[in-house]
């Protein structure tokens, strides 16, 4: 079965870089899945940031308005995200999740690693 | 891009009832629908995929219906440990948005 362990700073300072790292167990992020971001603020919904195929193809959401990017190390088993331009309101939890299959559904997710952007 | 809408944002009820939560989408998406369970502080557990599979280990009480824009997820005879938040989420195509929640609530 499949884990996932997101790593990266608990706090990070506003207008600096967000660079959170996924390290995935028990299966191959160079498999035919797409590796998925989603984050959640604080008493908030669940918010798609982005996903990345092993090729290197990526899509991301645009209200987050060209700040992210997103790579992925097959020899290393992770993949990682990175968010600039840090507000407030990038503060909460980031979950890294595994989208499998056609329906992309996401089956498997990390503990997920709390944000908290303030200087 | 596709917006997810769900409803109701939350709802009260009782173990042993049954419940029903919507998700419609603003534009049709075929069968690209997932359900998905969130207790607090713990990541979301994949319940539904396809709009209509049961995910592996999750009990039949759970049940997922509908396609092209209006989708449903029906929980039979409510467990104490179903009462938690829920959400929709449409992967037919990028941005893969999330519904705005629904939290299920003990009366």
């Amino acid at each position: 079965q499949v884990q996932l362990q997101e790593s990266g700073p608990g706090l990070v300072r506003p207008s600096g870089t967000l660079s959170l790292t996924c390290d995935v167990s028990g299966g191959a992020v160079g498999s035919t899945n797409w590796w998925t971001w989603v984050r959640q603020p604080p008493g908030k919904a669940l918010e798609w940031i982005g996903e990345i195929y092993h090729l290197g193809t990526t899509n991301s959401a645009p209200s987050l308005q060209g700040r992210v990017g997103m790579s992925i190390d097959k020899p290393g088993n992770q993949f990682s995200l990175t968010l600039t331009s840090l507000t407030a309101a990038d503060t909460g939890i980031y979950y890294c999740a595994r989208a499998k299959g056609v329906t992309r559904n996401l089956d498997s997710w990390g503990q997920g690693l709390p944000v908290i952007v303030s200087s | 891009d596709i917006q997810v809408t769900q409803s109701p944002s939350s709802l009260s009820s009782s173990v042993g009832d049954t419940v029903t939560i919507t998700c419609r989408t603003s534009q049709k998406i075929n069968s690209y629908l997932n359900w998905y369970q969130q207790k607090s502080g713990k990541a979301p557990k994949l319940l539904i995929y396809g709009a209509l599979s049961l995910q592996n280990g999750v009990p039949s009480r759970f049940r997922g219906t509908g396609s092209g824009t209006e989708f449903s997820l029906t929980i039979t005879s409510l467990e104490p440990e179903d009462f938690a938040t829920y959400y929709c989420q449409q992967t037919y195509t990028a941005p893969r948005a999330f519904g705005q929640g629904t939290m299920v609530e003990l009366k």
